[in-house]
């Protein structure tokens, strides 16, 4: 079964805009959530990632935000550009493993 | 950052041969390689995990028969499909867990695109 639930699935954004994706985990073995960014054709590429004992972490224009209480954590990609149009996924690590969720297909409109 | 490699980037085969896929990481040692299955518009699906010097450990339904993981070096595993069908066609994606750095993180190769006619 799925750990790991993203949504939404796909997303649009006017160049400048906030693209914003959620994940929701079940495991709470989970301690360590990275994000992923995956171009068409290429292997996904570690975009940031955030530990459970921290709220929010941010790295440039991207933010993770963590609740731990309900299980959730969102990336936030701040004045969106038309580069960063991509499929970005979520995942929970344990035991060395990763948990990917389904992907978010993020197109930025110039 | 770590950088991982994959050969060959893709290829194209016939129904019943043989495909090995290679996996390197470039400028670190890898402990812990992962290979895994990614269809069309999907996520990628975790298919085995190799540790160096030691047989490769499946995730529950896939066939360690037809997928053959060898991971001979810390900077080297490779991935057989042997009697490679239609419904193997698919974009495999090998990762490495860095060595003496946190556990937790996994660079990937930019995978390898197989179709099987």
């Amino acid at each position: 079964q799925q750990q790991v639930k993203q949504s939404p699935q796909s997303l649009i954004v006017q160049k400048g805009g906030i693209s914003i994706i959620n994940c929701a985990y079940e495991n709470t073995a989970f301690d360590y959530f990275p994000w992923y960014q995956q171009f068409p054709g290429k292997g996904p590429a570690l975009l940031i990632a955030i530990r459970p004992d921290v709220s929010e972490k941010k790295e440039g224009r991207f933010t993770i935000s963590f609740n731990k209480s309900a299980k959730q954590f969102s990336l936030h990609i701040m004045d969106s550009q038309p580069g960063d149009s991509a499929t970005y996924f979520c995942a929970g690590h344990v035991d060395y493993k990763l948990s990917f969720g389904a992907g978010t297909t993020v197109t930025v409109r110039a | 950052g770590a950088v991982v490699s994959q050969h060959p980037s893709r290829v194209i085969c016939k129904s019943g041969t043989s495909v090995k896929i290679e996996c390197r990481s470039l400028d670190f040692q890898a402990t812990t390689m992962f290979w895994y299955r990614q269809f069309p518009k999907k996520s990628l699906m975790l298919m085995a995990t190799s540790n160096e010097g030691s047989k490769a450990t499946y995730e529950q339904g896939v066939e360690k028969d037809k997928f053959l993981i060898n991971h001979a070096s810390l900077t080297l595993s490779t991935l057989t499909v042997t009697s490679a069908h239609p419904e193997d066609s698919s974009f495999y994606i090998c990762s490495a867990r860095v060595r003496g750095r946190g556990a937790d993180t996994q660079y990937f190769g930019p995978g390898t695109r197989l179709t099987v006619l």
